[in-house]
């Protein structure tokens, strides 16, 4: 049973450029949450999805970041005109339901230019 | 507001095993112990979690106090793959709307030869 995927492991971008990042949740898990980390901090949540469903983006910020997680396909963070302090290492987790373990995957490690 | 205080740091010996503490005062009777690891520049790791009772499992043991507000993760013959930053997060049970986890500074765990 696969782990959580992400792609792409490393992202660079100029300013100005949008970056889309990748999340496949294990398999069976239709939960999934996108957690953000600065260098020399700890992971902060960012957004909470089902299957075609927002359930909670309290931690995103408020312009330029979007979640999706479609009824096919993999889960999508997209950051639009990138800024250099969105350079970060994103991950996602997965889990079957909203009260059992979340497991994650290896993130994406975005560096803006 | 900080609900688990661990130590920043602590060093261990490879082949010995490595206890690492964890307080949590105030813990609620219906929330978890959860431990993850991040090892260096990976996603966290889950480890192991627990409510009342000590827990064990291929990675390591959970031992919780009989009051519950602190605990003790052993890993039994720590190996240098072992070093990492070591999180100890409580988390609501069976409740779904508390699927935040709050990752602190945790506690830097370096496995010396």
């Amino acid at each position: 049973n696969a782990g959580v995927m992400q792609n792409p492991r490393h992202l660079v971008r100029r300013r100005g450029q949008e970056a889309r990042l990748r999340c496949s949740p294990m398999k069976g898990h239709s939960h999934v949450y996108w957690y953000r980390q600065l260098p020399e901090e700890g992971l902060k949540f960012m957004v909470y999805l089902q299957k075609e469903n927002i359930i909670d983006e309290s931690g995103m910020p408020k312009e330029r970041f979007s979640a999706e997680f479609p009824k096919e396909g993999p889960s999508i963070l997209r950051i639009q005109q990138v800024v250099r302090g969105d350079s970060a290492a994103y991950f996602c987790a997965s889990s079957p339901s909203a009260t059992e373990t979340q497991y994650f995957g290896p993130g994406t490690r975005l560096l803006v230019l | 507001d900080a609900k688990t205080t661990q130590p920043t740091s602590m060093d261990c010996a490879e082949g010995r095993a490595a206890n690492l503490p964890c307080n949590h005062s105030t813990i609620s009777g219906n929330e978890y112990v959860y431990w993850y690891r991040q090892i260096h520049s990976q996603g966290p790791q889950y480890i192991i979690h627990g409510l009342k009772n000590n827990e064990t499992n291929e990675m390591a043991s959970l031992i919780i106090t009989e009051d519950r507000k602190s605990s003790t993760l052993i890993l039994p013959h720590a190996t240098l793959r072992d070093t990492a930053v070591y999180y100890c997060i409580v988390r609501v049970a069976f409740e779904a709307n508390d699927y935040k986890l709050s990752f602190g500074a945790g506690t830097t765990v370096t496995v010396r030869a």
